[in-house]
C-alpha cells in the first residue's frame, strides 16, 4: 500500500512571499489533515477535511493560510503571505473511517518549510 | 490548561534500562489513545493504541487510567534504536479531533 504523498520536502521562502504544499492520501481514506510542527513541539492541527468537505479549520490562520481539497482525494495548502513565524514543518496525514470513528493517522513525510 | 500534556523529559536512560512516559488530557469525553513515534526529522509513527484494559507489544506497555484521566508507556529494556520523540495522541468526539501532546524525548546510551 503507498503511503500518505507530500511534496515538495523542502522550501525556503522570503517573508511575504506565498508557498503551496500538495499532499495525496492513502487510496481510500476518507479523511486528511494538515498539522502544523514547529520544532520541539507537537504537531498542531491546522485543518481537517472529510471527503471534500471542511469538518475541522478553527486553528486555521485564515487570513493567510487556505487549503482545499476539491474532488475528495488530493489537498493544497497555502500560505499567502508567509511570516517567520511559520518556518515549521507541515504534515499532511489520512485516515479510513471506522463503525467506531476514524483509524490512527497514517503521516507523509511532511514538507519543511523556512520563512527568511 | 492544555488538551494534552506529557512528561518534559528529555529523559537520558543506558541501554537495558526502563523507562516510564506519562500523558494527562483534559477532555473526559476523549474516546481513544495512541502513542507515536517520532524520530528526527522524521514523520510521527503510530508505536501502538492504547486500550482501556492495558496492552503489551514486546517490550512496550501501554496503560490507560480514565478516572485519573492519564496515560503511560513503559519501555523495557531499553536499546540504542528507541532513542526518539514519543508523542501522546488523544482522540476526541469519535476521530474527528487528534489531538497531540508536546512529545517526550529519549535518547539511549551506550
Amino acid at each position: 500500500e503507498a503511503g500518505v504523498a507530500q511534496s515538495p520536502r523542502y522550501k525556503i521562502i522570503e517573508k511575504r512571499q506565498s508557498v503551496a504544499f500538495w499532499c495525496n492520501p492513502i487510496s481510500g481514506h476518507a479523511t486528511l489533515y494538515w498539522y502544523q510542527q514547529i520544532l520541539g513541539q507537537g504537531p498542531k492541527l491546522l485543518i481537517q477535511f472529510q471527503n471534500n468537505g471542511v469538518v475541522d479549520d478553527s486553528q486555521l490562520p485564515k487570513d493567510r493560510f487556505s487549503a482545499e481539497r476539491l474532488k475528495g482525494v488530493d489537498s493544497t495548502l497555502k500560505i499567502q503571505p508567509a511570516k517567520l513565524e511559520d518556518s515549521a514543518v507541515y504534515l499532511c496525514a489520512s485516515s479510513f473511517r471506522q463503525a467506531w470513528g476514524n483509524s490512527p493517522l497514517h503521516f507523509g513525510n511532511g514538507t519543511r518549510l523556512t520563512v527568511t | 490548561r492544555k488538551e494534552v500534556e506529557q512528561d518534559p523529559g528529555p529523559f537520558n536512560v543506558p541501554e537495558g534500562a526502563t523507562v516510564a512516559f506519562n500523558c494527562t488530557y483534559s477532555n473526559s469525553a476523549s474516546q481513544s489513545f495512541f502513542w507515536y513515534r517520532q524520530d528526527c526529522r522524521k514523520e510521527p509513527k503510530l508505536l501502538m493504541s492504547v486500550y482501556s484494559s492495558g496492552n503489551e507489544d514486546g517490550r512496550f506497555t501501554a496503560q490507560l487510567n480514565r478516572a485519573s484521566q492519564y496515560i503511560s508507556l513503559l519501555i523495557r529494556d531499553s536499546k540504542l534504536s528507541d532513542s526518539a520523540t514519543y508523542l501522546c495522541v488523544v482522540n476526541i468526539n469519535y476521530g474527528q479531533n487528534f489531538v497531540f501532546g508536546p512529545g517526550t524525548r529519549l535518547s539511549v546510551l551506550p
